[in-house]
């Protein structure tokens, strides 16, 4: 989800399950959504797309989930491993504003082993 | 395989003093962007190039100016640094204007004392 004030919204999950992880986003003409890892002292790092003209997209143990009725968008992360812990960051692009990224907050995935 | 590289990693500056962060990519990409990220903020964004000799203002251009003589770099200068621009600095390109993924370099963290 989005965070409130200066703390991240944080998951944490057991090494093997698998991660769910939410994003809310702000415009009905979004187009396009991205999703984005994090690591500390690292810029973000592109996992995986999504059109709005799909409501599904897989890709390596992550599939993204679109939905835009209620403008929700979901990152699923299989068999969840302590290299993906990170910061999650969901992003949109608004034709409305020419094309520019607008990101979430972000949500801290922390992986126990 | 180079992608974005950004220049220095770290930089310490007294409050005043005008500092010029680089970003240079390999790819020919025809849009860049700088981002600053503070906690509780998220990534925002200061400017953007859509070419060469062409810049635009994001959400929070004050105290900044960019210019891109070349493609492939695109530098941002803080004319008279203040302590609210302490920050991580992400520079990030793209190769279209629309539905394609930026791609971010690894960041410079700036301190202003």
């Amino acid at each position: 989800g989005e965070s409130v004030g200066l703390h991240l919204p944080t998951l944490s999950v057991q090494e093997g399950d698998n991660s769910i992880i939410n994003c809310a986003y702000s415009n009905s003409a979004s187009d396009y959504f991205i999703w984005y890892k994090q690591e500390s002292g690292k810029g973000p790092q592109f996992i995986i797309d999504i059109r709005s003209n799909m409501d599904k997209r897989q890709g390596q143990r992550v599939t993204v989930l679109l939905n835009k009725t209620v403008k929700h968008l979901s990152l699923q992360i299989a068999a969840t491993q302590p290299g993906d812990s990170a910061v999650y960051f969901c992003a949109e692009n608004n034709n409305n504003q020419g094309g520019k990224l607008i990101f979430g907050q972000g949500t801290e995935l922390s992986v126990k082993p | 395989d180079a992608g974005i590289t950004q220049s220095p990693r770290y930089k310490i500056t007294e409050t005043g003093r005008q500092v010029t962060l680089m970003c240079h990519q390999t790819w020919s990409h025809s849009y860049m962007f700088w981002y600053r990220q503070d906690l509780g903020h998220g990534l925002r964004l200061i400017y953007y190039s859509a070419a060469a000799d062409i810049t635009d203002k994001g959400e929070v251009p004050d105290g900044y100016v960019v210019s891109r003589s070349k493609t492939e770099n695109f530098p941002l200068t803080l004319e008279s640094a203040t302590r609210s621009q302490t920050s991580v600095y992400f520079c990030a390109s793209r190769v279209g204007e629309r539905a394609s993924p930026l791609h971010f370099g690894n960041g410079t963290r700036l301190t202003v004392t």
